[in-house]
């Protein structure tokens, strides 16, 4: 069964420094996202991709995040000046379609952990 | 107030017992998803429904739209269904994005 992969499984970083997380989402899928999930605490929606332009994102999402599909297959997320409590677990997922009545599951990879020191 | 509420947060039973997860939420959707996250942290779609009932295995998920309240039950659990079960749902007006529960932690013991 097609599925989403992440890269690297673990990342760790000195604050302040850029980190890039890597996401190869199922390759008929147009809809792309990432959530993270900080250590003990619930999943967050950050960002939804569409047609090569951010469709939705939220508070988290700020200036310090950008998204990119640089290619037909991978799917980035870049924190420029990581924080300490960018800790956190990352995952990424994509759909085929969302919107209208027609539901589609999201399909997650199994997640980067970024360490922040 | 959160948007998505799961009860129990903690459950703990033993091998063979019938389990039941809550969720409740407060926003009109258009899907809901029961989601598995396993001790590594991947997340594992199990279900995603918007009306009525889903069975897959021994899972079972029910949607009751009106009392906006979702319920999934595991039949003849077992120590490997221990993992946090989360509860995640997509509201109206086509948004994209899911909001997640906090997850109900199940251990199984044998």
């Amino acid at each position: 069964e097609p599925e989403v992969t992440q890269t690297p499984s673990h990342q760790v970083t000195q604050m302040g420094q850029e980190v890039i997380l890597r996401c190869v989402p199922i390759s008929n899928h147009l809809y792309f996202y990432w959530y993270r999930q900080i250590l003990g605490q619930k999943v967050e929606f950050l960002v939804s991709f569409y047609n090569n332009e951010i469709s939705e994102k939220s508070e988290i999402f700020d200036d310090q995040f950008s998204v990119e599909r640089p290619d037909g297959s991978n799917f980035t997320l870049k924190i420029r000046s990581t924080k300490l409590e960018d800790s956190a677990m990352y995952f990424c997922a994509s759909s085929e379609r969302a919107g209208g009545g027609g539901n589609q599951p999201q399909h997650f990879g199994d997640g980067t952990r970024l360490s922040i020191l | 107030k959160n948007e998505v509420e799961q009860s129990p947060q903690n459950l703990t039973a033993q091998e063979g017992e019938f389990i039941t997860i809550n969720c409740s939420y407060s926003v009109g959707i258009s899907a809901l998803h029961w989601l598995q996250q396993h001790p590594g942290g991947g997340i594992v779609s199990l279900f995603m429904l918007s009306s009525g009932k889903k069975k897959h295995g021994r899972l079972i998920a029910t949607i009751n739209i009106q009392e906006k309240h979702s319920s999934l039950h595991i039949t003849a659990s077992h120590p490997r269904d221990s993992a946090v079960y989360i509860c995640a749902v997509r509201a109206l007006r086509g948004a994209q994005k899911l909001v997640f529960g906090q997850g109900t932690r199940l251990t199984i013991n044998p």
